[in-house]
Order: C-alpha cells, then sequence, then structure tokens
C-alpha cells in the first residue's frame, strides 16, 4: 500500500515569496490534515478536510495561508506572502476517519525555509 | 485550548538502560496516542489508548492512560540504539472531527 506522499521535499524562498505544497492521501482515505511543525515542537493542525470540504480551518492564518482539495483526492496548500516565522516542516497525513481508534498516516513532509 | 506537556524534552541514555517518558495535560481526551518521528520523516504511529487505566505492551514498550484520561507514560526497558528519535503524544477529541492535539515530543538519543 503506498503512504502519503509529499512535494517538493525541501523549498528555500526568500520572505514576501509565494509557496506552494502538494500532498496525495492514501487511496481511499477521507480525511486529509495539514500539520505545521516548527523545529523543537509538535505538529499543529492546520487544516482538516473531509472529502472535498473544510471540517476546521481555525488554526490557518487564512491572510497568508490557504488550501483546498478539489476533487476529494489530493490537496494543496499555499502560502503567500511568506514570512521568516513560517520556516517549518509542512506535514500531510490521512486517515479513514474512525474516531478513537483513527490511525492517522503522516507524510515524509516539506522542510521549508524563508530567508 | 487543550495542551499536553511532555517531559522530559530531551533524554540521552546509554544502550540497555531503562527509561520513562511523562505526556500530562489538565484536559480530558478520548485517546491518547504515541507517534515516533526519525529526522526527515513523519511521526508514526506506536500505539492509542483508550480507557482510563489501560496498559498496552509493544515490545520493550509499556504505554499507559491514566485513569482520569488526562495523562499517559511511555516506558523503555533495556533501550536500544534503534529506539533514538522523537516521540510525541497526541491527545484525541471531538465527536465528529476527530482531531489530535501533539506535545512538543521527547528527544531521546540512545549511545551505543
Amino acid at each position: 500500500e503506498a503512504g502519503v506522499a509529499q512535494s517538493p521535499r525541501y523549498k528555500i524562498i526568500e520572505k514576501r515569496q509565494s509557496v506552494a505544497f502538494w500532498c496525495n492521501p492514501i487511496s481511499g482515505h477521507a480525511t486529509l490534515y495539514w500539520y505545521q511543525q516548527i523545529l523543537g515542537q509538535g505538529p499543529k493542525l492546520l487544516i482538516q478536510f473531509q472529502n472535498n470540504g473544510v471540517v476546521d480551518d481555525s488554526q490557518l492564518p487564512k491572510d497568508r495561508f490557504s488550501a483546498e482539495r478539489l476533487k476529494g483526492v489530493d490537496s494543496t496548500l499555499k502560502i503567500q506572502p511568506a514570512k521568516l516565522e513560517d520556516s517549518a516542516v509542512y506535514l500531510c497525513a490521512s486517515s479513514l476517519s474512525r474516531g478513537t481508534t483513527d490511525i492517522q498516516y503522516f507524510g515524509a513532509g516539506t522542510r521549508l525555509s524563508v530567508l | 485550548t487543550q495542551l499536553l506537556e511532555q517531559s522530559p524534552q530531551f533524554l540521552s541514555i546509554q544502550e540497555g538502560e531503562n527509561l520513562t517518558v511523562y505526556c500530562n495535560s489538565s484536559s480530558v481526551f478520548s485517546s491518547l496516542q504515541w507517534y515516533r518521528q526519525e529526522p526527515g520523516e513523519g511521526p508514526v504511529l506506536l500505539v492509542t489508548v483508550v480507557t482510563g487505566g489501560e496498559v498496552k505492551k509493544l515490545k520493550r514498550l509499556t504505554f499507559q492512560f491514566g485513569d482520569a484520561r488526562k495523562d499517559s507514560s511511555l516506558h523503555i526497558t533495556a533501550a536500544q540504539p534503534g529506539d533514538t528519535g522523537l516521540y510525541l503524544c497526541a491527545g484525541g477529541a471531538g465527536a465528529g472531527s476527530y482531531q489530535l492535539t501533539f506535545g512538543k515530543g521527547t528527544k531521546l538519543s540512545v549511545i551505543p
């Protein structure tokens, strides 16, 4: 079974530039998550999709971050314009959404450096 | 906002030693998950505990969920260099949209 695919693996940009990340979840997983993991911290949920609808985006900085999952499969996360504090690893995860027994499967992440 | 505090933040031990990592919160969670994350990779689920007082064993790893479902511990017996990594606890909650709140993690180094 293929895992969660993310690209690119690394990205270096200057502040005020734009950047986009792509995620392809495990086939059949209805729920997709984007997390931000700053160095030395645990992952922080940015947005959760159920199929192609947004379930929770309360921690997404909507003035600069946007995400979409148009066909309920793969997803993109965009930052425009980037700030220095956006430097982090952006993790995508997917799950079958089974409540307390749910298992989230994570991709390897995209490491973003904003200079 | 539900917060999970993990301790210690860093741990460096010799191969063969035992260790315990703690995960504490003032909030009640429906479940508590433990993940291990290696450099350049995403977190990988080790275990899920659901019932207060529950104990689960995974080879040399023992996980316990507190009676009040607010805290958890991970005990590793006879640590091996392969146990090196970042250990994250995550509390699960939510009826409709189930979500995880992660702690900051414990970075474990096992020295051969």
